[in-house]
């Protein structure tokens, strides 16, 4: 019963080529959320999915960030033309229905580091 | 707007110490308050969850205390032990969100033999 994978774990890219976050949830999970953590700052929510649906991506920039969570395969988020400020640790949550922050079932992946050169 | 602070940033403490980590909150309109540990380069981990009708929770060593009129909570850890160095996250969830978190920057806790 693994729990919530994310690859890669370290990414490097050079200014202007793209980064993609992959998010497994946990099995039976079906909502995923997405987190960003600078250094030395608490995390920051970014989007909410839910199968096939963005159901709350306030906290993602409006340029060059996207994020999918397909029916089958895992959840992806994307980041375009990546600049320096984009080097963060992106952390990937899980929760089953019903269940979330309100619950306190939410179940964090080791997150991906992505470096921009 | 919801504001998550957490005093000290970094604490050092001999072995077998008991601690207290601080986390305050601007806006006492939360639903609960979670206590995460983070390990270098690892995910987080849940410790406590607190709702906002409780005033505390106790888990082995850990004891998490919540008043949230005055929009703190303290997460103590009895007789700490080297395993227990780690961040320390607190986050909080407001009434007005059924899953958004804000978070505070964290404590570093260094537990030396």
């Amino acid at each position: 019963n693994a729990g919530v994978m994310q690859n890669p774990r370290h990414l490097v890219r050079r200014r202007g080529q793209e980064a993609r976050l992959r998010c497994s949830p946990m099995k039976g999970h079906s909502h995923v959320y997405w987190y960003r953590q600078l250094p030395e700052e608490g995390l920051k929510f970014m989007v909410y999915l839910q199968k096939e649906n963005i159901i709350d991506e306030s906290g993602m920039p409006k340029e060059r960030f996207s994020a999918e969570f397909p029916k089958e395969g895992p959840s992806i988020l994307r980041i375009q033309q990546v600049v320096r400020g984009d080097s963060a640790a992106y952390f990937c949550a899980s929760s089953p229905p019903g269940g979330g922050a309100h619950t306190g079932e939410l179940f964090f992946g080791e997150g991906s580091r992505l470096t921009v050169l | 707007k919801q504001e998550v602070t957490q005093i000290p940033a970094a604490l050092s403490v001999p072995e077998g110490e008991n601690l207290v980590l601080n986390c305050s909150f601007t806006d006492s309109a939360i639903y609960n308050l979670q206590w995460f540990r983070q390990d270098p380069g690892k995910g987080l981990t849940s410790l406590l969850l607190i709702q906002s009708s409780q005033r505390e929770q106790t888990s082995g060593r850990l004891n998490a205390s919540l008043d949230k009129s005055s929009g703190r909570s303290t997460l103590y850890i009895a007789a700490s032990q080297p395993g227990d160095s780690a961040t320390y996250l607190c986050a909080v969830r407001p009434k007005d969100s059924n899953y958004q978190l804000i978070w505070g920057a964290g404590t570093k806790l260094i537990i030396k033999p």
